[in-house]
């Protein structure tokens, strides 16, 4: 079958670093997507990975292993505003659809 | 307006009602979806259209109904819903149909059935 899994919730402190871990089974791979969801709003995008290694984009950093169906969300400096969901998601191999994570909910505490 | 824009953005409707979810999008995207997202539980896609023509359905139940007019405007037409069926709702849009691009998500109607 195919399947996400990312744990519900985490807990970290604002200017510390946190690590968010997603994993996945998939039939073939076409690439894995981060998306932060703020309560009440619409999801937003945040990184495509399709190649192994570590793409960093400011204070934001995805990693994947597509040997492993591994890949982390390292969240850096952090803030208050970064509290929010964090979705996984991987394009199914099949047809147009993307299968998603539950999502993470990340809480900052000062 | 820019991005993709939802109307309504609450609803509270009676399970004999008939009502209509408005999705529209500024983006010049091929494709546009309907997604449900319930509480601590996975996304769930609905419908997918691209080029006006549906795509996907992911065996929704039929009081669930949806309709593109154009690239740009997707609706769902909603009658005798269930308790069950009280969700957040996500229209998005993506240049194309392909499953690799970027999807951008409207605001969401929330919807209370009673």
């Amino acid at each position: 079958g195919q399947n996400i899994d990312q744990p519900t919730e985490m807990t970290a402190t604002e200017g510390a670093i946190v690590q968010i871990n997603c994993t996945y089974q998939t039939s073939g791979f076409n690439g894995l997507f981060w998306y932060q969801q703020h309560a009440g709003e619409a999801p937003t995008f945040l990184s495509y990975n399709v190649l192994d290694g570590l793409e960093e984009k400011g204070r934001f950093s995805s990693f994947l292993s597509r040997s492993k169906g591994y890949s982390y969300l390292l969240l850096k400096e952090l803030q208050m505003k970064d509290s929010a969901s964090y979705l996984c998601a991987v394009p199914l191999d099949s047809n147009y659809q993307l299968i998603w994570g539950a999502g993470t909910k990340l809480i900052i505490k000062p | 307006e820019t991005g993709v824009t939802q109307t309504p953005r609450h609803l509270v409707m009676g399970m004999t009602n008939k009502k209509s979810l408005k999705c529209e999008q500024h983006l010049g995207h091929n494709a546009m979806y309907w997604y449900k997202q319930s509480a601590k539980k996975p996304l769930e896609l609905m419908f997918v259209y691209s080029l006006e023509e549906r795509v996907e359905n992911n065996s929704v139940p039929s009081r669930f109904s949806p309709e593109c007019p154009n690239s740009s405007h997707l609706f769902l037409h909603l009658h005798t819903l269930q308790p069950e069926d009280s969700a957040l709702y996500l229209c998005a849009s993506s240049q194309d149909r392909d499953r690799t691009y970027e999807q951008y998500f409207g605001p969401g109607t929330r919807l209370t059935v009673t």
